[in-house]
């Protein structure tokens, strides 16, 4: 597609239960990343991508969250477990992968509510 | 550690005012870049502009423009005769830019929401 997309859109949850978000970046793009936005706030960093490897993932909160990607495509962030506190917005960006200097380009996010 | 203060967290103003939107940054990086998004209500983020640190012009996009100044580290954001549309959160960004395995990724400010009056 053109843009950045993100599935699901809403994501509604019990504490405790594993969820799956995907981004599937722009074609071409190899960086990837991710960001976390709680409510009112600005966007964390959660982990990047450059192809299929993940040389920062300093971001991600606890072990309970991990990410993977493959095919140079297609990223999917996993969170194991919920908690309330992960009740979020979880945006997906990609750039071109070199020079790794312009815009990020990003999804419209997959809202995620932990009850 | 690179950082980005949006001190202000909410501005309201009625339509046709002036605003200036204020970011200051810290890093120890010699070459870095800065960005502006805009996040309207639909929550999707929409770029505005990237600058890097050698290039302290300042740039008029339109009703936009910005002002970078490296001697007090900010890079502020003034809409001139806002509008409705203009209604949103803006969050300013600090990158890296470094070659070699290094990330770039963009530390955001906490955003300042902007509310335009009719």
């Amino acid at each position: 597609g053109a843009g950045v997309s993100q599935s699901p859109s809403n994501k509604v949850t019990e504490k405790g239960k594993d969820v799956e978000l995907r981004c599937d970046p722009i074609s071409g793009h190899t960086a990837l990343y991710w960001y976390r936005q709680r409510l009112g706030q600005g966007l964390e960093f959660l982990i990047y991508f450059q192809g299929n490897s993940a040389p920062d993932k300093s971001g991600l909160p606890s072990d309970r969250f991990s990410a993977e990607r493959t095919g140079e495509s297609v990223s999917t962030l996993t969170i194991q477990r919920t908690q309330q506190e992960d009740s979020a917005v979880y945006l997906c960006a990609s750039r071109t992968g070199f020079p790794l200097t312009g815009e990020l380009f990003f999804g419209e996010g997959s809202r995620l509510t932990v009850l | 550690a690179q950082k980005v203060t949006q001190a202000q967290t909410e501005i309201s103003v009625v339509e046709k005012e002036d605003v200036t939107l204020d970011c200051v940054y810290e890093t120890r990086d010699t070459t870095y870049y800065l960005f502006w998004y805009k996040q309207p209500p639909s929550g999707e983020l929409v770029f505005l502009i990237r600058r890097n640190s050698f290039d302290e012009q300042n740039e008029i996009s339109g009703r936009y423009s910005w002002n970078f100044q490296k001697s007090t580290s900010s890079f502020n954001f003034t809409i001139t005769a806002s509008q409705v549309v203009d209604s949103a959160v803006y969050f300013c960004a600090l990158s890296e830019a470094g070659y070699g395995g290094a990330t770039n990724k963009l530390i955001f400010g906490t955003g300042t929401l902007l509310a335009v009056q009719p």
